[in-house]
């Protein structure tokens, strides 16, 4: 597609449900991100997919959180058991590929809330 | 630890004027730099990078310093117009292995007033 298209863009959720967020990247990008922001604070790093390369998880808070990317293309960050600590705008980039030339290309980005 | 640091405090700029932006960083050695803007409501989206080994960079109405001593980054934008109204952040990788690890300020708005 044209840009990043993540979904749903609003979720409201109760404490303790699992959600699913979706991202779809710009096609033939290889690289993948995921990141959130909480009101007024800055981007917190969460994880990101490069090709068929093992994914780096060391930004993922807790083992609530887990993400995987189908077929080099769409992503899904699942987050189990959600705390209301975890309410946040959730952001996904994609990017040609992994390195200093290329800047980053983001979603609107989900934004959840947990009740 | 490390630390990225922009100036929380909103820059209120009139239209015309320069709009110059501060980015300081401890303890990493980047390998290169980048600004975004975003827009509330919106994600980033990527404006400009330059690399360690680079002073300057310009792209139209916008250019940035990189003074790798000082461990800073500055972010001009002249001749400022009211679109140009958005919160700015800049971001650093650590080290060339760490590339998919952008880490990012918390960012400096800019409102710029006819």
């Amino acid at each position: 597609g044209a840009g990043v298209s993540q979904s749903p863009s609003n979720k409201v959720t109760e404490k303790g449900k699992d959600v699913e967020l979706r991202c779809d990247p710009i096609s033939g990008h290889t690289a993948l991100y995921w990141y959130r922001q909480s009101l007024g604070q800055g981007l917190e790093f969460l994880i990101y997919f490069q090709g068929n390369s093992a994914p780096d998880k060391s930004g993922l808070p807790s083992d609530r959180f887990s993400a995987e990317r189908t077929g080099g293309s769409v992503s899904t960050l699942t987050i189990q058991r959600t705390q209301q600590e975890d309410s946040a705008v959730y952001l996904c980039a994609s990017s040609l590929s992994l390195g200093e030339n290329y800047g980053y290309t983001f979603g609107s980005g989900t934004r959840l809330t947990v009740v | 630890s490390q630390k990225i640091e922009q100036n929380s405090e909103a820059l209120n700029i009139q239209e015309g004027k320069t709009a110059t932006l501060t980015c300081n960083y401890t303890n990493y050695s980047p390998a290169y730099l980048q600004w975004y803007r975003q827009d509330p409501g919106r994600g980033p989206v990527f404006l400009l990078l330059i690399r360690e080994n680079e002073k300057e960079k310009r792209k139209e109405r916008l250019k940035v310093t990189f003074d790798t001593t000082l461990k800073q980054s500055l972010f001009h934008i002249t001749a400022s117009q009211p679109a140009d109204s958005a919160t700015y952040l800049c971001a650093l990788a650590a080290t060339t292995d760490s590339w998919g690890k952008l880490q990012f300020g918390a960012g400096t708005q800019v409102v710029v007033t006819p």
